[in-house]
């Protein structure tokens, strides 16, 4: 079966880039049947929609941070990233990535999640 | 942005007994395309977020029947007819008729 897992560094200075990637297991990520979305959660907090990214490389991003957000797929390594430039303390949170079928907004797979901490 | 407002924020139910949580959004979320492109979330402790209902009423696969939704335009709910244990979490509505899907602000479900 499918599964995804995020990794990356859980401490990022601000003003730095936070960068993230989601590795896709058991599937493809050229399976055009879907796309590959990032949402993160703040710490006892709700949760909030950050973009997607087809394999084509077709992007919708959130516009609250559209100006610091760089999504990518990289097929060779069957996994998608997330930058996110000049974070600040707000940007600490649990960044989970997760699959929708095509078509839909159906978000029924995720990954377990990584906690990024924004600090000095 | 929609903004998904969801009523109660928490919710204290008895074993074997209904809860409902409602959820409305700031506009209608249904599509020309005739789909509405509302969904519910749960989120057990520790875990990450797992689709429970999508499209309004449609029940993801494996999802017990005891979960129901509803709803049309702006306004939704869903319902557990009874309450169980594994069911303990924070419910989560969506909406994904435009960019940016934007999630409510979370009901917690404690067992009594």
């Amino acid at each position: 079966q499918v599964q995804l897992q995020e990794s990356g560094p859980g401490l990022v200075k601000p003003s730095q880039t936070l960068s993230l990637t989601c590795a896709v297991s058991g599937g493809s990520i050229t399976n055009g049947s879907y796309y590959w979305s990032w949402i993160r959660q703040p710490a006892g907090k709700g949760l909030e929609w950050i973009g997607r990214i087809y394999a084509s490389g077709s992007t919708n991003y959130n516009p609250s941070l559209k100006s610091r957000v760089a999504m990518s797929v990289d097929t060779s390594k069957n996994q998608f990233s997330l930058k996110l430039t000049s974070v600040t303390a707000a940007d600490t949170a649990v960044y989970y990535c997760a699959r929708a079928k095509s078509g839909t907004r159906d978000l029924t797979l995720w990954g377990r999640g990584t906690l990024v901490t924004v600090s000095s | 942005d929609i903004v998904m407002t969801q009523t109660p924020l928490s919710l204290s139910v008895t074993p074997g007994q209904p809860a409902s949580i409602s959820c409305k959004s700031s506009q209608s979320l249904l599509n020309s395309d005739g789909k509405t492109y509302f969904y519910w979330y749960l989120q057990k402790p520790g875990q990450s977020p797992q689709l429970l209902i999508y499209e309004v009423s449609r029940r993801l696969s494996g999802v017990p029947d005891r979960f129901s939704g509803s709803g049309s335009g702006t306004d939704f709910a869903l319902k557990i007819s009874r309450v169980e244990a594994e069911d303990v979490g924070v419910y989560y509505c969506m909406q994904g008729i435009n960019f940016p899907f934007t999630f409510g602000q979370g009901t917690k479900l404690e067992i009594k």
